[in-house]
């Protein structure tokens, strides 16, 4: 088990508010992402991180802010909640399995709605 | 990067029941995963497929990785309830893996 938390599980905000959701992980895992679910898209990658300050874009990145001042932290923030970013928003590491196959383990997700 | 289509994106069978969802892509894949996703869940890691014509088992789960591996299958035999879900398509390098839009079975008594 990778041991991911996610916080907070349920969000309802207001449009135009900042939103921060929390991602921590308690194995040294080098990767995190976060990803959005809607119906219809499957998961979209938003923003990864491949260590402590260095982070990338994903495909939908407009709108959103990530930070890793820790490996075990990856924060996504909203800095001005939009309607179209109510979503499931799920946190992710990557782990090498005896295979070779990097897998992803996800955490519970967060429900975000934007009003 | 690079892009899978899954169909069909809905299938609804009774239990007993064969299913098969397809993965395609227009471009060589170097590997293929697939994710089952219950319903108010996450998604989970079932399988990765490396080689060209790749056939692996789970019970009664079969995933096939086309020879061209340009595409790739799951085939579930005898589907029962605990089968549903949304299944996806995986693929990339661990610094961008890319989902398939899924495919969510329904079973039904």
């Amino acid at each position: 088990d990778a041991g991911i938390t996610q916080s907070p599980r349920h969000k309802v905000t207001e449009t135009g508010t900042p939103v921060t959701l929390r991602c921590h992980q308690t194995e040294n895992h080098r990767y995190m992402y976060w990803y959005r679910q809607d119906p219809g898209h499957g998961l979209r990658l938003i923003h990864y991180s491949y260590g402590v300050k260095d982070t990338d874009k994903g495909e939908v990145s407009d709108g959103y802010s990530v930070s890793r001042s820790k490996t075990e932290d990856f924060l996504l923030t909203l800095e001005s909640a939009t309607s179209s970013q109510t979503s499931v928003y799920f946190c992710a590491i990557s782990e090498q399995y005896s295979s070779g196959a990097n897998v992803l383990t996800f955490g519970a997700g967060s429900r975000l709605t934007v009003l | 990067g690079q892009q899978v289509m899954q169909i069909p994106q809905y299938q609804h069978v009774q239990e007993g029941e064969d299913f098969t969802t397809y993965c395609n892509s227009s471009t060589t894949l170097s590997n293929i995963q697939w994710y089952k996703q219950r319903p108010g869940g996450h998604p989970v890691f079932l399988i990765q497929l490396v080689k060209s014509g790749e056939v692996k088992k789970q019970k009664r789960l079969t995933f096939q990785f086309g020879e061209a591996k340009k595409n790739s299958s799951l085939h579930i035999t005898a589907t029962q309830t605990t089968d549903v879900g949304t299944y996806f398509c995986v693929t990339g390098t661990a610094s961008k893996l890319t989902f398939g839009t899924g495919t969510r079975l329904q079973v039904t008594l």
